[in-house]
């Protein structure tokens, strides 16, 4: 059965600094991999995602994730935070199970952003 | 283009009443999610219709959960009886198949006291 780890409950940046979010999972082949925000308040929204072909995939609001089928993640990156950043993050994982498309959402980590 | 919607917002019940939650989709998605995002959880899919038919409901709860998608547009997810640990928020979601991205509605937040 698929699996998505994000092993970081929480994580805390200074404004400006760089972030790293980390997502891994587990699954016999490649599945297609997204990344989504949920800001206080609002419904979820995709950030970015992977179906194939380049593994450094580029998304919104300056975020981008990179594929690494070796380690089986897909972590998201930003190379400079803003205090709007802080938010929860959820990576999910669709796969092909038993002919329909399987849908996995990891559980999440919430990003606060400090001056 | 309109996105998701879902009815009520908020709905606050007793233990062992009932209750309905509704969805429209983005028009022309034939593929309809249902969640359940416990309070610092990540979203838990209850489940996936494809159109009108069902393509995983493994994790709903069928003794007191029921779904239904009818003319593959709107959908219902009715709870009876409630149960204090229904208490969350219920996401709608949905994507032209079911690889695509999702688009999620703002949720129905569910309290059972």
């Amino acid at each position: 059965a698929q699996s998505v780890t994000q092993p970081d409950i929480h994580i805390t940046v200074s404004e400006g600094a760089s972030l790293e979010l980390r997502c891994n999972y587990s699954y016999g082949a490649t599945p297609y991999l997204f990344w989504y925000v949920q800001s206080p308040g609002q419904g979820l929204q995709l950030l970015l995602k992977y179906f194939s072909g380049d593994t450094l995939v580029q998304g919104i609001k300056g975020f981008e994730a990179e594929f690494k089928r070796s380690q089986s993640s897909f972590n998201l990156r930003k190379p400079s935070v803003h205090w709007s950043d802080a938010a929860e993050y959820f990576c999910a994982v669709v796969a092909n199970s038993g002919g329909y498309q399987k849908v996995t959402f990891g559980t999440g980590t919430k990003l606060q952003v400090i001056p | 283009e309109a996105g998701v919607a879902q009815s009520p917002r908020y709905k606050i019940i007793e233990k062992r009443q009932s209750v309905a939650f509704w969805c429209n989709p983005i028009s022309g998605h034939a593929t309809l999610y249902w969640y359940q995002q416990i309070l610092g959880q990540g979203p838990k899919l209850l489940i996936q219709f494809q159109n009108n038919g069902v393509v995983d409901d493994s994790q709903l709860p069928k003794d007191r959960f029921s779904a239904e998608r009818l003319k593959g547009v709107d959908s219902t997810l009715k709870i009876q009886p409630a149960k204090l640990e229904d208490s969350a928020v219920y996401l709608c979601a949905s994507s032209s198949q079911g690889a695509d991205e999702q688009y999620f509605g703002p949720g129905t937040r569910l309290t059972v006291t």
